[in-house]
């Protein structure tokens, strides 16, 4: 059973176009995360939701729109991807709050810009 | 927000024990040490944990110093498996981590 899964795997697609990556976690836990990983291999925090409600908002355009339709969902959207967007993204949660708890990763998501 | 510094890279030879170090300086007082990894581009790997006392489980030791400025994560022996980039956080932020090679 996998704890944090995240679909598509890989997605190749156009500039311009608008994309979404789905994410589920069936561990119960309240938080949940979207990380970014670029071509320098930084990981960086994009967004993290409590129980559906956004907590943390890193410097990210707002091309970038999480959606919590409840506490096991949080869907990434993107519009008018650009070539920068290329990128693995990471999808997380942890059991409540963002201190003091481990973050569970699901396997990421590539995305690719042409 | 607590940063962490680490060694870009270090060597290890397979069997040997693999210390790690991470420099927490700025941590406060209830927030934990975290290690993670990351094994090519796969998703980072929970590693361990720990405030103040040192901690031990399957994967590793993690040895936190009494002023709680750095940590040392062991591997006691490592393997070619154990080849990865090596995260030491605080709180939810990454760094750029340790690129661990294991060697023959």
């Amino acid at each position: 059973d996998t704890a944090v899964s995240q679909t598509p795997k890989y997605l190749v697609t156009q500039m311009g176009n608008d994309k979404s990556i789905k994410c589920e976690q069936n561990l119960g836990h309240d938080t949940m995360y979207w990380y970014k990983q670029d071509s320098k291999k930084f990981l960086k925090i994009m967004f993290s939701y409590n129980n559906k409600e956004l907590i943390i908002n890193e410097t990210v355009p707002n091309r970038f729109s999480p959606k919590s339709p409840d506490k096991a969902h949080l869907n990434l959207h993107i519009n008018s991807l650009e070539l920068g967007d290329s990128a693995v993204y990471f999808c997380a949660s942890s059991p409540q709050g963002t201190s003091g708890n481990t973050i569970y990763f699901g396997e990421g998501s590539w995305l690719t810009v042409v | 927000d607590a940063k962490t510094t680490q060694p870009t890279s270090m060597d290890c030879a397979e069997g040997r024990a693999a210390n790690l170090p991470c420099n927490h300086s700025t941590i406060s007082g209830n927030e934990y040490v975290y290690w993670y990894r990351q094994i090519h581009s796969q998703g980072p790997q929970y590693i361990i944990h720990g405030l103040k006392n040192n901690e031990t489980n399957e994967m590793a030791s993690l040895i936190i110093t009494e002023d709680r400025k750095s940590s040392t994560l062991i591997l006691p022996h490592a393997t070619l498996r154990d080849t990865a980039v090596y995260y030491c956080i605080a709180h939810f932020v990454f760094g750029p981590g340790t690129r661990l090679s294991v060697l023959p």
